[in-house]
């Protein structure tokens, strides 16, 4: 069955230190992959997103690599700031298009000062 | 950007009335709009594919019964929770991607909570 993964347990960091979450998938052949954060309560952000004949992108502090020999996807965010502490998801096309997306269960990130 | 507004924040109700959720995309017009359910603690699972001019398509194990979507135009969708139960509480959260040729990313609202008594 299809399935996306991403580190249950809560990332604490220190403030300024580089946090690195992982999102790996199984039984998918994505287009493409996306990261959002979500706030308690709130509905995702999106972030970045990053096709399968791309290796990395970036966007500020964000950087994201995508592994499609792996199936993994790896999420960056250098000089952690504890306004980055929140929930962050990774999503896939879901297999059938139409822009449907599948959700990971998310990673919390805690940057301590 | 692209902004989409959702209404009512929250919204509390007795069991077995009807919940209207809005779903709007206020700079953008959305052909397609989805809605996902979250529980406590876990991801956003989606519900259904909302069409304008068409009718909705539902996620395997969603009632359509249940759940109905209405795409009335290019920038709203409504969610109606007939009947509500307690299980039904949760929160809703609708989204729509400006992108013309669906590969793109997906623009949330804020989210409604939902909870019946």
């Amino acid at each position: 069955s299809q399935k996306i993964e991403q580190n249950s347990e809560a990332l604490n960091i220190q403030e300024g230190k580089t946090a690195t979450l992982t999102c790996n998938y199984t039984n998918y052949s994505p287009a493409y992959l996306q990261w959002y954060r979500q706030d308690p309560g709130r509905g995702p952000v999106f972030l970045l997103l990053i096709r399968e004949n791309e290796k990395e992108k970036r966007k500020e502090r964000l950087k994201v690599t995508f592994d499609t020999t792996l199936k993994q996807s790896l999420f960056h965010i250098t000089a952690s700031q504890p306004a980055d502490s929140a929930t962050y998801l990774c999503a896939l096309d879901a297999l059938g298009g139409g822009n449907k997306l599948t959700f990971g269960t998310g990673t919390q990130l805690k940057v301590e000062l | 950007g692209a902004v989409v507004s959702q209404h009512p924040s929250w919204v509390i109700c007795k069991s077995g009335t009807s919940v209207k959720i809005e779903c709007r995309s206020l700079d953008f017009q959305a052909t397609t709009m989805f809605w996902y359910r979250q529980f406590p603690k876990q991801s956003l699972m989606l519900m259904a594919t909302s069409n304008e001019g068409s009718k909705a398509t539902y996620e395997q194990g969603v009632e359509k019964d249940k759940f109905l979507i209405n795409h009335a135009s290019l920038t709203l969708s409504t969610l109606t929770v007939t009947s509500a139960h307690p299980e039904d509480s949760s929160f809703y959260i609708c989204s729509a991607s400006p992108g013309t040729s669906g590969r793109s990313e997906q623009f949330f609202g804020p989210g409604t909570r939902l909870t019946v008594l």
